[in-house]
This record gives structure tokens, sequence and C-alpha cells, in this order.
């Protein structure tokens, strides 16, 4: 059971384009992480977020947890070459320290 | 170490041959995580350590898959008697004890010949 969806699958851009990746579930979790990944190497933590309707933001990346704690969105502005990756997005549930992985969002942005 | 080593990082093994995958976490990390990924895809809990509890072993997909942390340190998931669906990037995160976010190692790539 697929308890993280992720939307879309792939996306491929123009530089400078604004996007919005997508995280679902219909289970509440009580933290929200999202990563990134390049080839060949391991995932990078970008933010957590554990308090719902919460809004982060990193630069041009704006990270949002929805009122119910089961949703979360990732909103790219003005995309570039170098945020090109698979964008995971990984859910805490309860006390429990491992995280769920949704399967990814492998965005590509071309100059 | 400044972060989570892996080793090796790439293994290529004959079907039904052991292997044996080394992980090296952030010193002071009190958590341990083994994930799988498969190509492009998103990552499969396999094994959790934390401190000296007893490890969560509930994402292990076989017997043949074994897992040991030495002295609160340096971990080793141990495959027996591989099969070709073992293929997968195999990744290693440790955690502070009161941290929420991982950090990764590079993963170890096993192709299964």
């Amino acid at each position: 059971t697929q308890l993280l969806e992720q939307s879309p699958q792939f996306l491929s851009i123009q530089e400078g384009e604004n996007l919005t990746v997508y995280c679902n579930s219909s289970s509440v979790f009580s933290s929200l992480q999202w990563y990134r990944q390049e080839p060949g190497e391991g995932p990078v933590l970008l933010v957590t977020v554990v308090t719902g309707g919460e809004v982060k933001k990193l630069k041009r990346l704006t990270f949002q947890f929805g009122d119910a704690r089961k949703d979360s969105s990732l909103h790219i502005t003005a995309a570039q070459p170098g945020d090109t990756g698979l964008y995971l997005c990984a859910a805490g549930r309860g006390s429990a320290r491992q995280l769920t992985f949704g399967s990814g969002t492998q965005l590509t942005v071309l100059p | 170490g400044a972060g989570v080593s892996q080793s090796p990082s790439n293994k290529v093994t004959e079907k039904g041959k052991d292997v044996e995958l080394r992980c090296d976490p952030i010193s002071g990390h009190t958590a341990l995580y083994w994930y799988r990924q498969s190509l492009g895809q998103g990552l499969e809990f396999l094994i959790y350590f934390q401190g000296n509890s007893a490890p969560d072993k509930s994402g292990l997909p076989s017997d043949r898959f074994s897992a040991e942390r030495t002295g609160g340190s340096v971990s080793t998931l141990t495959i027996q008697r591989t099969q070709q669906e073992d293929s997968a990037v195999y990744l290693c995160a440790s955690s502070p004890d009161r941290g929420l976010g991982y950090t990764f190692g590079s993963g170890t790539r096993l192709t299964v010949v």
C-alpha cells in the first residue's frame, strides 16, 4: 500500500517557469519532510514541517503542510537547471522514527 | 565523520552469492536506517536501529536479509543467496536522538547478474 502519493511523477519545464508538486495521503502524519536527490547520490533534506498549515520558504522554494496534516506541496519560483532532480516527500507517523517515502517527482529544468 | 559513509559504492555479484553492505553513520547519531531504492523510485524501508533498543526489522523483505549494528556505530546489511530482484540502490541514513531529518549516504548500487 502506497501511503504517500506524489504528483506529477515527471515534470519537464523551461528555465524561469514556476511549478508545484504535490504529496497526498489519506493518513494523518506527525511530520513531513521534503528531500531532493541527484543521480548517484543519497537524498538531501530540504525542509521539515510539523504544524498543520505551516508554510516554510527556502529561497525560491515554498513548502506548505496541509491544515489536516495529510498533504503537502512544494512550489518552485523561477526554476533553474540546478533545481533538476528527484523530489521526495517523506512522512512520519506518531512516535515512529522511520519515515515513509513517496515515489517521487522527477523534475527536469531545461536551459 | 562529517557524513554518512557507505561501502562499496558499487557491487556486482552473481545470483546465489552472499553480499555485505557497510554503513558508517555520523558520529553521535543514535538512529540508523536502511532503505532500498529501485531505479527512479521512492525509498522502501528495510530496518531501523535506535541506540541499544531492539531493531525494527519490519521492512526486511525476506529472511535472506539481515542487519547488525556493532557498538552503536557501524552497521552491516547482509543479503544471502542474492536474487536478481535484489538489484537496487541500498541507502543508509542516520539521525540524532531528537532530530527529525535524516542524513543519507550516497548508497551502494547492487547488481545481481
